[in-house]
């Protein structure tokens, strides 16, 4: 199974700053399958990204995935006080196999 | 708007079983492969099992092949996970997931259900 690790674990950032969220993968992930979500406290995981850059439906431009092979990042710009929560990466691999990463908790001060 | 809603969630013993439902709203149910993925309380996500469109693709991790069944009834829009010979480490919160496969030919989870609650314990 594909181990992905995000760093860091926790992100303590200003309204307005900009944020980088690693993920790294243990084996190389084709960046068709790889995916980014927000989780606010109590609610349900929501998708960010899809194929490593493809902002999802409704999703503003403020949030951008990138990379390749086991190196991806998302980051937000102009960070806003609603984008406190925790950022998981996703990737789908075969057999077929899904893992997530442990998660980066980013905090809007 | 689409909707996944989850049930079936509560408190069993270890050992005991439990049989989960999903059911789903807004969508043309019968054309999507469907997920569980669970998320220990405080802790990160875990997929559980998938099963494709008509059935015809069941995948479970391997912690719990052999005691959760994943299915679907397509005429009722509903999904379902059937649990037995439940452990205290499947205690967690269960998503019903929905997979979106792009143009791209992408996979992502894109709507997930509010979750329902299971705690094995003694």
């Amino acid at each position: 199974e594909i181990v992905l690790t995000q760093s860091p674990g926790t992100l303590s950032l200003s309204p307005g700053e900009r944020a980088t969220l690693s993920c790294r993968a243990s084996q190389r992930v084709a960046s068709l399958y790889l995916a980014w979500y927000q989780q606010k406290p109590g609610q349900a995981p929501r998708l960010l990204i899809y194929g490593a850059s493809s902002r999802a439906t409704g999703i503003p431009d403020r949030f951008s995935g990138s990379g390749s092979g086991t190196d991806f990042t998302l980051t937000i710009s102009r960070l806003e006080p609603e984008d406190s929560a925790v950022y998981y990466c996703q990737q789908y691999g075969t057999s077929p196999s899904y893992s997530f990463g442990q998660g980066t908790k980013l905090e809007i001060k | 708007e689409v909707q996944l809603v989850a049930s079936g969630g509560g408190v069993v013993r270890p050992g005991g079983s439990l049989r989960l439902s999903c059911a789903a709203s807004g969508l043309t149910f019968g054309e999507y492969t469907f997920h569980w993925v669970r998320q220990i309380p405080g802790k990160g996500l875990e997929w559980v099992s998938l099963i494709t469109w008509n059935s015809a693709g069941t995948y479970y991790r391997d912690s719990v092949k052999g005691r959760f069944t994943i299915s679907r009834d397509n005429r009722k829009n509903s999904l379902y996970l059937q649990m037995t010979s439940l452990r205290t480490e499947d205690t967690a919160l269960y998503y019903c997931v929905k997979e979106q496969l792009y143009a791209s030919g992408s996979y992502a989870f894109d709507i997930w259900g509010q979750g329902t609650g299971v705690s094995v314990s003694s």
